[in-house]
């Protein structure tokens, strides 16, 4: 039982490169979200998804997207990298019946 | 929308001393406040969790109570040690519209110092 994968762990995009993160978790869980952490900022919430084939809009939504194809996966996009995009991203998730969240172990990005 | 805020925004203490954090919410509908630590490096881990129909809550050393009239909740750690250094996060569900999509504090950063 792995819980949530993130990957990759560390990355470097040059402005305008385009990436994918991937989220994956092993818990059968509905609820799935992708925050963004910067400093003395706390977590701000980019999208998240109920369930599978459904996706919305958080707080910081521009200049991502994402998809829920499978109940297990949640892609974050970043089809143009900006250095304001620069962050560490957290993806975590949780069931019906738990709100609390099990977060992954992030993804840091650099765009230079 | 949710708005939390959470102070102090860094709390140093001694060995043993008690430890407390507190948040403020603005939506009146929210329901669900958990409590997250963050050690460096790693994600956030939830530590301890409250649902509005409940005033306090304990777990061994830690404990969170909350008033939801004055629309505030306060994390409390007693005993503290070094390893309870880390940055800790009060979050807020509305629970309505928004997936339960927690809003965050912005942390505080909790050093104990032996």
């Amino acid at each position: 039982n792995a819980g949530v994968t993130q990957t990759p762990k560390f990355r470097v995009l040059k402005t305008g490169q385009s990436m994918t993160l991937l989220c994956a978790q092993d818990m059968n869980h509905e609820y799935m979200y992708w925050y963004r952490q910067d400093p003395g900022m706390g977590l701000r919430l980019i999208h998240y998804s109920v369930g599978e084939g459904t996706t919305a809009k958080g707080e910081v939504p521009d200049g991502y997207n994402v998809s829920r194809l499978k109940k297990q996966n949640f892609l974050l996009g970043l089809e143009s990298a900006a250095p304001s995009q620069t962050s560490v991203y957290f993806c975590a998730s949780h069931t019906t019946a738990n709100y609390g969240y099990t977060f992954g172990s992030g993804t840091r990005l650099t765009v230079v | 929308g949710e708005n939390v805020e959470q102070h102090p925004s860094t709390l140093s203490v001694q060995e043993g001393d008690s430890a407390v954090i507190k948040c403020t919410y603005s939506d009146s509908a929210s329901n669900y406040f958990p409590w997250y630590k963050q050690e460096l490096g790693k994600g956030p881990q939830l530590i301890i969790d409250i649902r509005s129909n409940v005033g306090e809550k304990k777990d061994q050393r830690i404990a969170v109570t909350l008033n939801k009239t004055a629309k505030h909740f306060s994390l409390h750690i007693t005993e503290t040690q070094p390893e309870d250094s880390a940055v800790y996060f009060c979050a807020a569900s509305p629970a309505r519209n928004s997936g339960y999509a927690l809003n965050f504090g912005k942390g505080t950063s909790l050093l104990v110092t032996p």
